[in-house]
């Protein structure tokens, strides 16, 4: 149990356009999900709280207008890397947890290339 | 604010013998920890959850073992094998909230040679 989905795996797209990046909780409802970002060889770095039905959390220094992050349902968040640059070429995973007693679970992470 | 220190930051060893990779972290006011396994440009796999409440867990060649009064957790890894190496990430989930964000280790990254 505790399944979640991240799609797509991998996109490349050209500077100034978006992306959208999906994660799904495939058996669990999940009123929090959190996006984060990874640099080669870095450990991950929390971008935000996603929180269904309601704003994401931001972490400092995170551009909100950049990174926009809609939960709309209990088991999707997504996250939209808007007017892409090469600077946000990075990995991007999320996690959630059904509840304190779980583990969180991962995506499979979601690998962006700007060009 | 939780820290959370992984040692060693590397380790290679040859394929056959037990390692320990050490966790600590500086809140003990924690729900559990979490020990994963991250392969170059993937994602994180969950190896073994400890509740704050147990001393510890094991799961095949893995046991992890959790001391929350003195913030430290190992992760013992029994006859290595070459399909071991990868980045292993220890996190510990705060009390200061229901859904409360993991905080990570830096990770230690595992090669096992042949």
């Amino acid at each position: 149990g505790a399944v979640v989905s991240q799609h797509p795996s991998r996109v490349i797209c050209k500077s100034g356009t978006s992306v959208k990046i999906e994660c799904r909780s495939l058996d669990f409802q999940a009123t929090t999900m959190f996006w984060y970002r990874q640099f080669p060889k870095k450990s991950l770095m929390l971008m935000a709280t996603s929180n269904e039905g309601s704003k994401a959390t931001y972490e400092q220094g995170v551009e909100k207008d950049k990174f926009l992050i809609n939960h709309a349902s209990l088991t999707l968040s997504t996250l939209t890397v808007t007017s892409a640059h090469p600077e946000d070429s990075s990995f991007y995973i999320c996690s959630a947890s059904p509840d304190t007693l779980y583990g969180y679970t991962f995506g499979s992470g979601t690998r962006l290339t700007v060009v | 604010k939780q820290e959370v220190t992984q040692i060693p930051a590397a380790l290679s060893v040859p394929e056959g013998e037990n390692l320990v990779l050490n966790c600590s972290f500086t809140d003990s006011a924690i729900y559990n920890l979490q020990w994963f396994r991250q392969d170059p440009g993937k994602g994180l796999t969950s190896l073994l959850l400890i509740q704050s409440s147990q001393r510890e867990q094991t799961s095949g060649r893995l046991n992890a073992s959790l001391d929350k009064s003195s913030g430290r957790s190992t992760l013992y890894i029994a006859a290595s094998q070459p399909g071991d190496s990868a980045t292993y990430l220890c996190a510990v989930r705060p009390m200061n909230s229901g859904y409360s964000t993991l905080t990570f280790g830096k990770g230690t990254m595992l090669l096992v040679s042949p």
